[in-house]
């Protein structure tokens, strides 16, 4: 079975510092890539995806990822945080040949101080 | 466009009590998804709709959780009986085929129904 892994539980960083977090995932086959964010008191949102293409993908609010498939890895990243970043990310990767089931990974807190 | 909506937001119940929760997903998304998030950790799927049939229900507990999806829109969620291990926040996503062959479906989740069990 597929399994998703995200090396950090909590960051801790300053505003306008940069941020990245770390995700790979178990699996040598065609996948769907996804990292999901989740604001204090707020519902799960994406905040960007992979499908095909070029690996380095835009999503909202600033927030850019990229997939190296040599390193089954989709690391999220954002050149300079605001507080409002305060939130919950999770990586997830769905496998096309498996109906559009998403596997989380664990979850990174990150606290961005004003 | 609405978003998915869950009810009730937070329930506390005790252990060996049943409790039930409801998703109406975002109108004309033919596919429903539950997903189970215990503290600390990623939501994990329970079972996943397509219209009304059952696609995959692979890691529910069969024995105490069941789900139903009539009609193909709202669906319940149910535990009876509840076990302590059971507290945990239970999403609801749905989303709509993209396009083409592509199964790259894109998930909207709702706010979670809260669940403690004391």
């Amino acid at each position: 079975a597929q399994s998703v892994s995200q090396h950090n539980h909590h960051v801790i960083l300053s505003e306008a510092a940069s941020l990245e977090l770390g995700c790979n995932y178990s699996y040598g086959g065609t996948v769907n890539l996804f990292w999901y964010v989740q604001y204090p008191g707020q519902h799960l949102q994406l905040l960007l995806k992979y499908f095909s293409g070029d690996p380095l993908v835009k999503g909202i609010k600033g927030f850019e990822a990229e997939f190296i498939k040599s390193k089954f890895s989709f690391n999220l990243r954002k050149p300079s945080v605001q507080w409002s970043d305060t939130a919950e990310y999770f990586c997830a990767v769905n496998i096309k040949a498996a109906g559009n089931k998403l596997t989380f990974g664990g979850g990174t807190r990150v606290l961005v101080k004003p | 466009e609405a978003g998915v909506a869950q009810s009730p937001r937070y329930k506390i119940i005790e252990k060996r009590q049943s409790v039930a929760f409801w998703c109406n997903p975002i109108s004309g998304h033919a596919t429903l998804y539950w997903y189970q998030q215990i503290l600390g950790q990623g939501p994990k799927l329970l079972i996943q709709f397509q219209n009304n049939g059952v696609v995959d229900d692979s890691q529910l507990p069969k024995d105490r959780f069941s789900a139903e999806r009539l009609k193909g829109v709202d669906s319940t969620l149910k535990i009876q009986p509840a076990k302590l291990e059971d507290s945990a926040v239970y999403l609801c996503a749905s989303s709509s085929l993209l396009g083409g062959e592509s199964l790259s479906y894109e998930q909207y989740f709702g706010p979670g129904t809260r669940l403690t069990v004391t």
